[in-house]
């Protein structure tokens, strides 16, 4: 059974350009959450989609946006990239929408490393 | 609104010790918490998933145990390996209806030298 899909896995783009990263969930997964990744702040959520909803998003800008089509695959999308844009972005995908109350397990993908010169 | 903290924050040990990491969360009211590995500029890799309902878990020389009374959660890993060498993260749910979102620890750096 394939696992969570990322592409690309690395990228290199000069500031005020835009980016769009792809993930592909596990069969039958229908929850795709975004997070970033920094030295400096760790794990920070970015949005969760859910049967192509989003239901819920983090403290960032509204640079980054995503979006899930009718199959779970879900792409973010960042514009006008800053430095400060340099992270490693995961995707982790879940059986159903990872509440409080609900046991589901998350997986994530090897990530997206974005590097912002 | 959770907050999760782990302890250490770094680990260095010879090979075939046994070790604990620790894991300590504000909000008592989960159902469930994630461990994770994670190795240099990788993705996250599920290690177990602990439900309230379980209080421990394991899989093959890991353990995880979970007190929501005290806000805390172990991860025992037994007979350690240089292959353990790793960031390990816990992560909780963040409580109340915020769908899809895991807060994490800034986690333990571990290093196993032969």
């Amino acid at each position: 059974k394939a696992g969570v899909t990322q592409t690309p896995r690395y990228l290199i783009k000069t500031r005020g350009q835009q980016v769009t990263l792809s993930c592909s969930p596990i069969s039958g997964h229908r929850s795709v959450s975004w997070y970033q990744q920094t030295p400096g702040q760790g794990l920070q959520f970015l949005f969760e989609y859910f049967s192509e909803t989003q239901r819920n998003k983090g403290n960032f800008p509204g640079r980054f946006s995503g979006r899930q089509f009718s199959n779970s695959r879900s792409e973010m999308n960042v514009s006008t990239l800053e430095l400060g844009d340099s992270a490693l972005y995961l995707c982790a995908s879940s059986l159903g929408p990872l509440l409080q109350g609900m046991n589901t397990e998350a997986f994530f993908g090897q990530g997206t490393r974005l590097t912002v010169v | 609104k959770q907050e999760v903290t782990q302890i250490p924050a770094a680990l260095s040990v010879p090979e075939g010790e046994n070790l604990v990491l620790n894991c300590s969360f504000t909000d008592s009211a989960i159902y469930n918490l994630q461990w994770f590995r994670q190795d240099p500029g990788k993705g996250l890799t599920s290690l177990l998933l602990i439900q309230s309902s379980q209080r421990e878990q394991t899989s093959g020389r890991l353990n995880a145990s979970l007190d929501k009374s005290s806000g805390r959660s172990t991860l025992y890993i037994a007979a350690s390996q240089p292959g353990d060498s790793a960031t390990y993260l816990c992560a909780a749910p963040a409580g109340g209806t915020s769908y899809g979102k895991l807060t994490f620890g800034q986690g333990t750096i571990l290093t196993v030298h032969p």
